[in-house]
């Protein structure tokens, strides 16, 4: 089945750790994308990537890091420097740019942050 | 700037009435696309329906139709004969092509009775 699975489920976050939550998708897309879901609140866009080796960031990157080697993943690291990262992190995926049929964003189960 | 506002908060209804979600869009952008999630308590995103800019003709699909009229900047959503499994936070997002960027409304959550 194609799609996006993120792992883990659940992240807890002693003070002063980084920690990586995973996004992978076989759906064969060039963009990925990383939300932040606070409580009661719509998404907001963390980090963006168009292609493999290149990535932008959105609205609220500061204390967020990311990689894009592989076309397939986009893990995203939380730093020590993010002082409140407890939401909800929701990976997407679109097939590219161009049309709204390939700009419409696919997303994963997501992963609930907490810290300890 | 953009922006998109979901004045609803929370609608409940009882099954099988129609129900119309508000979404309203700010934008300078001539070229623009709109569209509607849902979220289950799941948590998952799940993309319902899109629209682009230059397109206003307004379509049914099963139980879903949207309604987008450039006029007034809204891409407003109706459910027809609600169901329990409706129950969700639905989001109206705007697109300016090419910036991979998603803006999100607030979200209203929905809460079908039976």
């Amino acid at each position: 089945d194609g799609g996006i699975t993120q792992s883990p489920k659940y992240l807890f976050r002693k003070e002063g750790q980084n920690v990586t939550l995973s996004c992978e998708q076989n759906l064969n897309h060039d963009a990925m994308y990383w939300y932040r879901q606070d409580p009661g609140q719509g998404l907001r866009l963390i980090y963006y990537s168009q292609i493999v080796n290149d990535f932008q960031k959105g609205d609220i990157a500061e204390g967020y890091s990311v990689s894009r080697e592989k076309k397939e993943s986009f893990p995203l690291t939380v730093t020590s420097a993010q002082k409140n990262p407890t939401a909800f992190y929701l990976c997407a995926s679109s097939p590219g740019f161009g049309t709204s049929e390939t700009e419409t964003q696919y997303f994963g189960p997501g992963t609930r942050l907490l810290v300890l | 700037a953009q922006k998109v506002t979901q004045a609803q908060t929370e609608i409940s209804v009882v099954e099988k009435e129609d129900v119309t979600l508000d979404c309203v869009y700010e934008t300078r952008d001539t070229t623009y696309y709109l569209f509607w999630y849902k979220q289950p308590p799941s948590g998952e995103l799940v993309f319902l329906i899109r629209r682009n800019s230059f397109d206003e003709q307004n379509e049914i699909s099963g139980r879903y139709s949207w309604n987008f009229q450039k006029s007034t900047s809204s891409f407003n959503f109706t459910i027809t004969a609600s169901q329990v499994v409706d129950s969700a936070v639905y989001f109206c997002a705007l697109s300016a092509p090419h910036t991979g960027k998603l803006i999100f409304g607030q979200g209203t959550t929905l809460q079908v009775k039976p």
